[in-house]
Parts: C-alpha cells; sequence; structure tokens
C-alpha cells in the first residue's frame, strides 16, 4: 500500500520568507504526484502536479516542487512567501492502477505580514 | 459554471441518526469520491464510484454508505453506526480518461457536528 508523509505540520513565516514543505511517499512503481492547497474557507484547489519528464515542476502563484525518485520525496518550494499563502497544504501520490489519491496529513502554513 | 456543489455546509445530527450528505457535479466526470478530513490526518477515502451504479469501499467504509444511481450525484449517507462522525466531509470527482492523470476536483466541504 502507499503512503504520504508530511514531516511539517505547522509552519510559520514571516512575508518574503522562502518556503519548503516536505513531502515523502513509499511506492515502488511509477507515481503520479500532486500537491493541493486549501485556503481558508475555501475548496481544495490543485497546485502543481508531476506525471513524467522534467521533475522540477512549477505550479500557480510562483509554487514549484522537485520529484526526486532516489528519495521518494517531492517538496514544496516557493521562494519568498505572501501573507496570502496562509494555507493548508496536503501532499497526493496515485501509484495504483486506479485513481486513488493517497493524501499526507497536511502543513498548515502561517505567513506573518 | 462547471463544478461540484455539497449541501449542505454545516450539518448537526443527533447520536443515533442516520444523515445524508448530498454531492453534485456537472463536469461529466465519470469518477466520484468520499473523503473525510480531520486535523492532522489529511483527507482519507471513504468510499468511490468509478461508473455509475458500482462503487467500492475506501480505506475508512466502515459506518457509511453511499449510491451512484446517476452520473452526476454521489450521495453518502453517516450511518449511527460511525462511531466518530463528527468531520468535514469532501467530495471529489475526476475524468477516467488517461490524459487526465487521475486529477481530482473538490467540492466546498460539509462540516458535519453529531451533538
Amino acid at each position: 500500500a502507499q503512503s504520504v508523509s508530511q514531516h511539517n505540520h505547522h509552519v510559520i513565516l514571516s512575508e518574503a520568507a522562502s518556503l519548503e514543505l516536505g513531502c515523502n511517499y513509499s511506492y515502488g512503481g511509477t507515481v503520479n504526484l500532486f500537491w493541493y492547497v486549501q485556503y481558508p474557507g475555501q475548496h481544495l484547489q490543485l497546485l502543481l502536479k508531476y506525471f513524467s519528464g522534467d521533475p522540477l515542476v512549477k505550479g500557480i502563484k510562483g509554487f514549484e516542487a522537485e520529484f526526486i525518485k532516489s528519495k521518494f520525496s517531492f517538496n514544496l518550494r516557493k521562494p519568498s512567501v505572501q501573507w496570502s499563502d496562509t494555507a493548508e497544504y496536503f501532499c497526493a501520490v496515485n501509484g495504483n492502477a486506479g485513481n486513488m489519491l493517497t493524501f499526507g496529513g497536511g502543513t498548515r502554513l502561517m505567513v506573518k505580514p | 459554471d462547471g463544478g461540484i456543489t455539497q449541501s449542505p455546509k454545516y450539518l448537526f445530527r443527533k447520536e443515533g441518526q442516520n444523515v445524508t450528505l448530498s454531492c453534485e457535479q456537472n463536469l461529466n466526470h465519470d469518477a466520484m469520491y468520499w473523503y473525510r478530513q480531520d486535523p492532522g490526518q489529511g483527507l482519507r477515502l471513504i468510499y468511490y464510484s468509478q461508473i455509475v451504479n458500482d462503487f467500492q469501499k475506501g480505506d475508512i467504509a466502515e459506518g457509511y454508505s453511499v449510491s451512484r444511481e446517476k452520473k452526476e450525484s454521489f450521495p453518502l449517507t453517516v450511518t449511527s453506526a460511525q462511531k466518530n462522525p463528527t468531520a468535514f466531509y469532501l467530495c471529489a470527482s475526476s475524468t477516467q480518461l488517461p490524459s487526465s492523470y487521475n486529477e481530482q476536483f473538490f467540492g466546498p466541504g460539509t462540516r458535519l457536528t453529531v451533538l
């Protein structure tokens, strides 16, 4: 069975600080990887996704993530966060034949103005 | 606008009562999903359906039931057998096309509180 770990449960940053949220998964085969974001009071929405090709994936709002296969990781990064990035971030993996996604426990990010 | 709607937004239930959460999508997606979101545990899959009149148990199906009589609708019933039903429930859908790479689209959620 596949599993996803997000080691940072809560992160507090000041505006303009750099962000890196960790995501590690356990699955031996080919994977599709996703980062979703849930802004306060809003729907869960897709931030970025990796299927194949360039392991550095760029998403919306200046976010990017790097797939490192040897480390089973898909960390999310942003060079300079804004107050509007305050949200909960979820890493998700699909590694089986169906459409199932396995989610990590989420990371709550608070950006202080 | 295309999307997923869930109703109600907030729901209160007395212990021992069954309650049904609504999920409707107009995205013409074949697959639909129900997740439960608890603090620190992320999203856990309750049930999913890849086609009308068919559905499968997810990781935490006990105490829940679903139906999929129409493509656009996937209601979830939280039964009295669910020991800890207070949670935030999210419905999602996805197309079955290979090019979709399993991207799921989510509704706004229903917060269920058992009194």
